[in-house]
């Protein structure tokens, strides 16, 4: 029973570029949720999905940031014309809902870095 | 919304010894608090939890107690090891459709 799954481990962009993270969630899990952690700091809360449903997005940013969690295939981030800020490890992580949202399982992280 | 606060930030023991984390939460309605592990280079793993209906809940060396009254709950780790160094995070739910709000994060470091 594979875990949660984040592809690429490590991602370098240039400031301007766009960065594509990748989040397969546990089997089963219908819930995905990605979060975003800076250097000596907690995990702060970006974005909440289902299948093809955002559901809250309060934590993340208006300008440059969408995500989706399509049908089929991965729940993707994507940050349009980085910049050095958005250097940071990304966490996605799933529950299997129904009444036990709260336990979230996470991957390993995307580490993004901008040059 | 939630409002978690952990503490100490870093935390340093004596192999064998006793660790305690603390945190404390700001809404009384949160009924689930569960503690993360983070090793370096690696994403949190959930290595125990506790919901509002009981007080303490242990597993092997690991133990977790709530006190809702006073809003905070502590992880306790007895007979430390090597291998418990690590960040470890509490959360309570908040931040998003019942997602959890994270701590800052306790650096645990165990001397040998």
């Amino acid at each position: 029973n594979a875990g949660v799954m984040q592809n690429p481990r490590h991602l370098v962009r240039r400031r301007g570029q766009e960065a594509r993270l990748r989040c397969s969630p546990m089997k089963g899990h219908s819930h995905v949720y990605w979060y975003r952690q800076l250097p000596e700091e907690g995990l702060k809360f970006m974005v909440y999905l289902q299948k093809e449903n955002i559901i809250d997005e309060s934590g993340m940013p208006k300008e440059r940031f969408s995500a989706e969690f399509p049908k089929e295939g991965p729940s993707i981030l994507r940050i349009q014309q980085v910049v050095r800020g958005d250097s940071a490890a990304y966490f996605c992580a799933s529950s299997p809902g129904e009444g036990l949202r709260e336990k979230l399982f996470f991957g390993s992280g995307t580490q993004l870095s901008v040059l | 919304g939630e409002n978690v606060e952990q503490h100490p930030s870093t935390l340093s023991v004596q192999e064998g010894d006793s660790a305690v984390i603390k945190c404390t939460y700001s809404d009384s309605a949160s009924n689930y608090f569960p503690w993360y592990k983070q090793e370096l280079g690696k994403g949190p793993q959930l290595i125990i939890d506790i919901r509002s209906n009981v007080g303490e809940k242990k597993d092997q060396r690991i133990a977790v107690t709530l006190n809702k009254t006073a809003k905070h709950f502590s992880l306790h780790i007895t007979e430390t090891q090597p291998e418990d160094s690590a960040v470890y995070f509490c959360a309570a739910p908040g931040g998003g459709a019942d997602g959890l709000t994270f701590g800052k994060g306790t650096h645990l470091i165990i001397q040998p």
